[in-house]
């Protein structure tokens, strides 16, 4: 299957500084990217959507501003979370597909954990 | 608002089929039937999907009932390795959400 990498795979940071976590896909070219978050023993939520070129989709409850995504190019998508606090540490997972129809597979990456102390 | 549902969780002992069932009762024409597996501290990872019929590939085999309100993910010889959490996830690949899962134990 295809490859999904992030980085960092996990990161601790003071609070209110700001963490930027990379997700690409290395062999294939990814229209669309999404971004989860999931706490311990709960299942993964979907935070974001975002396609090449456009502005991210964010789900109900998440804030545009706290978590900034960009996704410049067909491989490449950032998630920053800025002005981190404590409620913010998590395993933050991305996956990316390469088409956009019905039936695509979404990849996964091996996610970040991060840890605002 | 779950689109599917799973048992919470389920054993398998080693070496023997784990069949893990989903409930997607309200699925829609275009909409197709994904699983993921998830093993502790990991990213989920691809396992198979379906439409309409069933699908088989080298890591599991998909049957969906023929009114696709139901189908069965099989590992055919389950190994300690493939404890996780199995995912049932359905839609059209818009926008992929997760339920609560099965968490599948194989014992030796």
């Amino acid at each position: 299957g295809a490859v999904v990498s992030q980085h960092p795979s996990r990161v601790i940071c003071k609070s209110g500084t700001s963490v930027k976590i990379e997700c690409r896909s290395l062999d294939f070219q990814a229209t669309t990217m999404f971004w989860y978050r999931q706490f311990p023993k709960q299942s993964l939520m979907l935070m974001a959507t975002s396609n090449e070129g456009s502005k991210a989709t964010y789900e109900q409850g998440v804030e545009k501003d706290k978590f900034l995504i960009n996704h410049a190019s067909l491989t490449l998508s950032t998630l920053t979370v800025t002005s981190a606090h404590p409620e913010d540490s998590s395993f933050y997972i991305c996956s990316a597909r390469a088409g956009a129809g019905g039936g695509e597979t979404q990849y996964f990456g091996p996610g970040t954990r991060l840890l605002v102390l | 608002d779950a689109k599917t549902t799973q048992p919470t969780s389920m054993d398998c002992a080693e070496g023997r089929a784990a069949n893990l069932p989903c409930n997607h009762s309200t699925i829609s024409g275009n909409e197709y039937v994904y699983w993921y597996r998830q093993i502790h501290s990991q990213g989920p990872q691809y396992i198979i999907h379906g439409l309409k019929n069933n699908e088989t590939n080298e890591m599991a085999s998909l049957i969906i009932t023929e009114d696709r309100k139901s189908s069965t993910l099989i590992l055919p010889h389950a190994t300690l390795r493939d404890t996780a959490v199995y995912y049932c996830i359905v839609g059209n690949n818009n926008d992929m959400r997760f339920g609560a899962g099965t968490r599948l134990t194989v014992k030796p």
